[in-house]
């Protein structure tokens, strides 16, 4: 079984820019979790995705937004990049809604806001 | 929300030696997992383990969820196992909530 994929790997925008990442989890995992990893802040939580519901939320601004298509495939945006937008992202998919079973995690993208 | 702290921040490791991590969380959890971030960045679940103990060849964990903690030992530990060993904890009832990860354990082991 093909593991959580994310794309692109690496990504350079400037400031001012949006981004669009894809996850897509593992086949017949139906949650979709989104991680922004930081050297000062650590894994903080985005967004879960259920069946094309965002089910949680973390607290970050409305310019991160994300979504679910029907075949469980996640995308995430980020408009009006910031400096402080850089960061490694990272997407987790599960069978069931988040951390009722093994959470399994993409290799994620790493973005840099120049 | 339910806070998750990890202890210790650092470990230095000789090859062989073997070593406990520890997880506190300040609620009662319906879940937790133990992650291990290899230097590429990639994290692979270790264990999900809201309460009990489990063994997983070098590795085992320990969930007392009525004292709000969890232990990771890790034994004859190899340059491999380097890397920041992650907990992760929902707290309350029910399948609401999200996952919230402590700030890891940075686990080195020198050959």
């Amino acid at each position: 079984k093909a593991g959580v994929t994310q794309t692109p790997r690496y990504l350079i925008k400037t400031r001012g820019q949006q981004v669009t990442l894809s996850c897509s989890p593992i086949s017949g995992h139906r949650s979709v979790s989104w991680y922004q990893q930081t050297p000062g802040q650590g894994l903080q939580f985005l967004f879960e995705y259920f069946s094309e519901t965002q089910r949680n939320k973390g607290n970050f601004p409305g310019r991160f937004s994300g979504r679910q298509f029907s075949n469980s495939r996640s995308e995430m945006n980020v408009s009006t990049l910031e400096l402080g937008d850089s960061a490694l992202y990272l997407c987790a998919s599960s069978p069931t809604p988040q951390g009722n079973e093994k959470l399994f995690f993409g290799s994620g993208t790493q973005l840099s806001v120049l | 929300g339910i806070q998750v702290e990890q202890s210790p921040p650092d470990l230095i490791l000789q090859e062989g030696a073997n070593s406990t991590l520890r997880c506190n969380f300040s609620d009662s959890v319906n879940n937790l997992q133990w992650f291990h971030q290899n230097p590429w960045g990639q994290l692979i679940n270790l264990f999900y383990i809201p309460s009990g103990t489990k063994q997983n060849g070098r590795l085992s964990a320990t969930t007392v969820a009525t004292e709000r903690y969890s232990l990771l030992y890790i034994s004859s530990s190899q340059t491999t196992d380097s890397g920041v060993y992650f907990c992760a904890a929902r707290g309350g009832s029910g399948n609401t909530g999200k996952l919230i990860f402590g700030q890891g354990t940075t686990l080195q082991v020198k050959p």
